[in-house]
């Protein structure tokens, strides 16, 4: 089964507009939440990552809101801009667990000027 | 800043056969990993080793064998490579299992 799970797998907004994606989890003692980016043609990167202990992580745009009650957490990318356009793999791993970071299945962003 | 080389960027096989995908990192990072992934679909593990000579399966393991030479690289073998295998094999490496990966830039193998 899915430990990660993301939604929407596909996502459109326009140039300017704040999008919305998130993901949700099964096992209460993953501490580690972080999101990578893939553009068209390259690798997945580190965009940004939260731990539990705060339920909020801000970079610039990217801002990470992390409920922990409900074992969700979303990416908010604020001013989408035509290049935010590449897919977005949420993660999470348990401290103490050797290496497994679990990765959601994707979203895909779409900005369209 | 550092680099992971992955060879060969392309990986041409017929079924049933041995292939063998390298991995190098100049990072001195201590974990590297393995990963599959499909088009349209997630990263999903095959491998990963947390030290040299040190090896651990990931959920997609069968049908495949791993090997950490030495710190800085590491290799992955497709025992019997299958037309349903066609896909980009991603390598990895982190500081530690809680450290940002860092993903090379993949082998793309296709099975005839």
């Amino acid at each position: 089964q899915q430990q990660v799970r993301q939604s929407p797998q596909s996502l459109t907004v326009w140039e300017g507009e704040t999008a919305i994606l998130n993901c949700s989890y099964e096992d209460s003692t993953f501490d580690y939440f972080p999101w990578y980016h893939q553009f068209p043609g390259e690798s997945p990167a580190l965009l940004i990552a939260i731990r539990p202990v705060s339920n909020k992580k801000e970079d610039g745009r990217f801002t990470i809101f992390f409920n922990k009650r409900e074992k969700k957490f979303s990416l908010h990318i604020a001013d989408s801009q035509p290049g935010d356009s590449a897919t977005y793999f949420c993660a999470a791993i348990r401290t103490g667990n050797t290496g497994k970071l679990i990765f959601g299945l994707g979203t895909t962003l779409q900005v369209q000027p | 800043g550092g680099i992971i080389t992955q060879t060969p960027k392309f990986l041409i096989g017929q079924e049933g056969q041995k292939l063998t995908l390298k991995c190098q990192q100049n990072f001195n990072h201590d974990t590297m990993y393995w990963y599959r992934q499909d088009s349209g679909k997630g990263l999903r593990l095959i491998y990963y080793s947390i030290t040299e000579n040190d090896l651990q399966k990931g959920d997609l393991s069968e049908g495949y064998d791993a090997s950490r030479e030495k710190k800085s690289s590491f290799s992955l073998t497709v025992t019997s490579a299958q037309k349903n295998e066609m896909a980009v094999f991603l390598c990895a490496s982190s500081i530690d299992s809680y450290a940002e990966q860092f993903f090379g830039p993949g082998t793309r193998l296709t099975v005839l």
